[in-house]
């Protein structure tokens, strides 16, 4: 099974700051990662598929690159609405979800 | 608009049965791969479970194989979770997911979710 290690598991910073977070494969995955947003009591929200490209409607303030093993979610400009937690997913057969980085207000 | 929308959690014994539902409006299912995908209180996202198309694939994470079964109406265009021997562990928010294509993609559009809870 292929394994997926998110970082940090908490991220603090401020409105306006550049963040980004990390999903480390145990395995190649090619570019068949997503990224997701969820805010608390709601459904998770698809922002980046096959690695780098922006689901409609996402602001381009988010952005991803990676391929392989090793992919980043970069996050410029913070509005207050992205403080959220966000999970990488891998789906290169079978489905793996990271541990999820919870983005706070600092 | 898609939407998916969950039905039928509620609290459930150890050892008992539970049926969850998924129907689909503003799209076809029968074009699209389905999934299940939980969330256990203050965790973080599992998959669960995925349909082919016409429902002859079947795949489960280990977590659950033997013991969870998943199955679609394309005719009713909605999703099924059949769950049985139901631990406390399995106690989760369950959301069905609609992939982006036929197989093995991202998901696209989420329910937003039906609680389970697995309790005596």
């Amino acid at each position: 099974d292929i394994q997926m290690t998110q970082f940090p598991s908490t991220l603090s910073a401020s409105v306006g700051d550049r963040v980004t977070i990390t999903c480390r494969s145990s395995q190649s995955i090619g570019r068949w990662l997503a990224w997701y947003q969820q805010k608390p009591g709601e459904a998770p929200k698809l922002l980046i598929y096959d690695a780098s490209n922006l689901e409609s409607g996402v602001p381009s303030r988010f952005s991803g690159s990676g391929s392989g093993t090793d992919f980043i979610l970069t996050i410029t400009s913070l509005q207050p609405g992205d403080f959220a937690t966000y999970y990488c997913q891998q789906y290169n057969g079978q489905y793996t979800f990271g541990q999820g980085t919870k983005l706070e207000i600092k | 608009d898609v939407q998916l929308l969950e039905s039928g959690g509620g609290l459930v014994q150890p050892g008992g049965s539970l049926t969850l539902s998924c129907a689909a409006s503003g799209f076809s299912i029968s074009s699209y791969a389905m999934s299940w995908v939980r969330q256990a209180p203050g965790k973080g996202l599992e998959w669960v479970s995925v349909i082919g198309t016409d429902g002859g694939s079947r795949y489960f994470a280990d977590s659950v194989k033997g013991r969870f079964t998943i199955s679609r109406d394309n005719s009713k265009n909605t999703l099924f979770l059949l769950m049985s021997s139901l631990r406390a562990e399995d106690t989760a928010v369950y959301y069905c997911a609609k992939e982006h294509g036929s197989s093995w993609c991202y998901f696209d559009s989420w329910g937003q979710g039906s609680l389970v809870t697995v309790s005596s």
